[in-house]
């Protein structure tokens, strides 16, 4: 078991551009997370699934986001029309009980 | 709205003293609690956890204290080393499925 994998590590890309991040979980972690940070901050929920189905999101999560888990497996998150806002690190977790397991996580850059 | 709080962005402490993180919360369902470690360039990783039935739990050098009265937890670490060098996150949970609201963080830097 390698644990919790994102790819890629690190993204630059121009406003306005749409950007996916995958999420590789432990394989028998039922439940995965989305977290964003920022600099001097800790981790922001986005989003959860417990298998395929996503049954919590944030208010943080605006229409641009979207995030998918299509087999229970591994999961997405997309950023349409991203925005200088959105540069950050996107962290990814995944959990069969109470402790969340993170990736190393995914930093956007938005020019 | 921040329900978890580190008030306190960063601590300095020398090599084989103690370290003591706080953590302040507000959401008093919370019943799941958590120490998270990060360095640099590396996602968080967990270090130790409490529930609200207690109120100590010790794992080696690492203690977590619970004052569900006050909503207050503080994990002291004993005796410090170099290598404890970090940012600390606090984080707290409720029905152990829902999501889990972190802090913002305590750099702590155990000086040789």
């Amino acid at each position: 078991d390698t644990g919790v994998s994102q790819d890629p590590r690190h993204k630059i890309t121009k406003r306005g551009q749409n950007v996916t991040f995958r999420c590789d979980p432990i394989s028998e972690h039922n439940r995965l997370y989305w977290y964003r940070q920022t600099l001097g901050q800790g981790p922001e929920f986005l989003t959860y699934f417990q298998n395929e189905a996503q049954l919590e999101k944030s208010r943080l999560l605006s229409d641009r986001f979207s995030a998918e888990r299509p087999k229970g497996s591994f999961s997405t998150l997309e950023i349409q029309r991203t925005e200088q806002g959105d540069s950050a690190m996107y962290l990814c977790a995944s959990s069969w009980a109470n402790v969340l397991t993170f990736g190393a996580g995914s930093r956007l850059t938005v020019l | 709205d921040q329900q978890v709080k580190q008030n306190s962005p960063s601590l300095s402490v020398q090599e084989g003293r103690i370290s003591i993180l706080n953590c302040d919360y507000t959401n008093s369902m919370f019943d799941y609690f958590l120490w998270y470690k990060k360095y640099p360039a590396e996602g968080p990783t967990f270090l130790i956890s409490i529930s609200s039935i207690k109120d100590k739990n010790e794992d080696g050098r690492f203690t977590v204290f619970l004052n569900k009265s006050a909503k207050h937890l503080s994990l002291h670490i004993v005796p410090s080393q170099p290598g404890d060098s970090a940012v600390y996150f606090c984080a707290a949970r409720r029905d152990a499925i829902g999501d889990m609201r972190f802090g913002a963080g305590t750099r702590l830097t155990v000086k040789p």
